[in-house]
């Protein structure tokens, strides 16, 4: 059973940089997996922000993407997020997830494991 | 860039209801569907993907259903544990608005 931890700062300043990263236990963070990172603004829905692979290769959210940073530590079996230029829009639940990256059959999945959540508030 | 419409945005209901939420799509995406449930404080949890294909562990009350632009989440008889937030989520691919905006099914 697949379990992911998300840890970092719980404030960041305006202007500044949400760092972020994700501790995945039972799976191996070199396996056929994307590694994705969702977060969700307090009380309103949810927002893709981008996967990354282990071999580097990523998938980002458009409207983010300018902004956006991901990367993997094999050795230590966890994914990281970094955030730029952050304002009080940036405030949310930051969760990290996983989505097969290929079964055999097909490319396309859902996120089907997340980690349960924290909370980065941006504010001097 | 695909946008995805959800309604409606807050349902009532009662225990024992038969409950419909919809989602749809702005353009094509085959069955590349998938609906989540999330309770306050909690992680979403895949509930359907695929657009009908339900997820191991969870009730046979649930279902989905659709292809192209146009699919439902239906839960048959409402239960008190079912009293939570929906969402929808596209995977067909990359977009600004995968997940659908939310339906909150209330007493």
């Amino acid at each position: 059973q697949v379990q992911m931890q998300e840890s970092g700062p719980g404030l960041v300043k305006p202007s500044g940089t949400l760092s972020l990263t994700c501790t995945v236990y039972g799976d191996s963070i070199t396996s056929s997996k994307w590694w994705s990172w969702i977060r969700q603004p307090p009380g309103k829905g949810l927002e893709w922000i981008g996967d990354i692979y282990h071999s580097g290769g990523t998938n980002n959210n458009p409207s983010l993407k300018r902004r956006v940073t991901m990367s993997v530590d094999k050795s230590k079996n966890e994914f990281s997020l970094k955030l730029t230029s952050v304002t009080a829009a940036d405030t949310a639940i930051y969760f990290c997830a996983r989505r097969i990256f290929y079964d055999g059959t097909t490319y396309y999945h859902p996120f089907d494991s997340w980690g349960q959540g924290t909370l980065v508030t941006v504010s001097s | 860039d695909i946008q995805m419409t959800q309604s409606p945005s807050t349902l009532s209901a009662s225990v024992g209801d038969r409950v419909t939420i919809t989602c749809r799509a702005s353009q094509t995406i085959n069955n590349w569907l998938a609906w989540y449930q999330q309770k306050p404080g909690r992680a979403p949890n895949l509930l359907i993907y695929k657009a009908s294909t339900l997820e191991s562990g969870v009730p046979s009350r649930f279902s989905g259903s659709g292809f192209g632009t146009e699919f439902t989440l239906t839960i048959s008889s409402l239960q008190p544990d079912d009293f939570a937030t929906y969402y929808c989520l596209q995977y067909e691919s990359d977009s600004s608005e995968a997940f659908g905006g939310g339906t909150r099914v209330e007493i």
